[in-house]
């Protein structure tokens, strides 16, 4: 089945520094990648949908300066959080899905983020 | 309003006993409804996916049901394992890349 791989699965960073994400489609070209956070005993809230080669689409209220999202390979997305702060601590999800794979978005094992 | 609505919203049983989840959406345009499975600190992974025309799908012990009348789908879970003691999502795909998260279901197994 199509594997979806992020790192780090955990980060503890300062106020104020910025963290990237990283989100790998392992078997498969990922034309589309989702990015979702997800806050306790909550269900997950799509961030942004990227395209590979594209500017990413920014769902409302997400600040696209601050959630800075690069898909620029059909295998890698990357999401930066900059200039973070406590209240961006969560648990971010990425998912892919590409041709061939009838719609279907498969899911990252996601990373948790603690802003200190 | 596109919205997926699932209950209970958290459900504990005990080891071996059955189970049914329940989810009501009004999704439009509707591609398909997916079950995930996500244990937690990890991301979902998908259990069953369904099209307008399939009533029932299964995967091993998980059995989900469609009915696109009523706009209404169930998981039901065969004889319970600890390890299926998870949040349990219900996604309604609308057109292309489109998707509605229901808020979950948390399920705890006691042994």
């Amino acid at each position: 089945g199509a594997v979806v791989s992020q790192h780090p699965s955990w980060v503890i960073c300062k106020s104020g520094t910025s963290v990237k994400i990283e989100c790998r489609s392992l078997d498969f070209q990922a034309t589309t990648m989702f990015w979702y956070r997800q806050f306790p005993k909550q269900s997950l809230m799509l961030m942004a949908t990227s395209n590979e080669g594209s500017k990413a689409t920014y769902e409302q209220g997400v600040e696209k300066d601050k959630f800075l999202i690069n898909h620029a390979s059909l295998t890698l997305s990357t999401l930066t959080v900059t200039s973070a702060h406590p209240e961006d601590s969560s648990f971010y999800i990425c998912s892919a899905t590409g041709l061939d794979l009838y719609n279907e978005q498969f899911f990252g094992p996601g990373t948790r983020l603690t802003v200190l | 309003k596109n919205q997926v609505e699932q209950s209970p919203q958290s459900l504990i049983i005990l080891e071996g006993k059955n189970c049914t989840l329940q989810c009501n959406y009004t999704v439009s345009p509707f591609s398909n409804l997916r079950w995930y499975k996500q244990d937690t600190g990890r991301g979902p992974v998908s259990l069953t996916i369904m099209t307008f025309s399939e009533n029932t799908k299964s995967n091993g012990r998980y059995t989900a049901t469609l009915d696109a009348d009523t706009k209404q789908s169930s998981l039901h879970i065969t004889a319970s394992q600890l390890s299926d003691s998870a949040s349990y999502i219900c996604v309604v795909a609308s057109g292309t890349y489109k998707y509605i998260f229901g808020t979950g279901t948390r399920l705890k197994v006691l042994a």
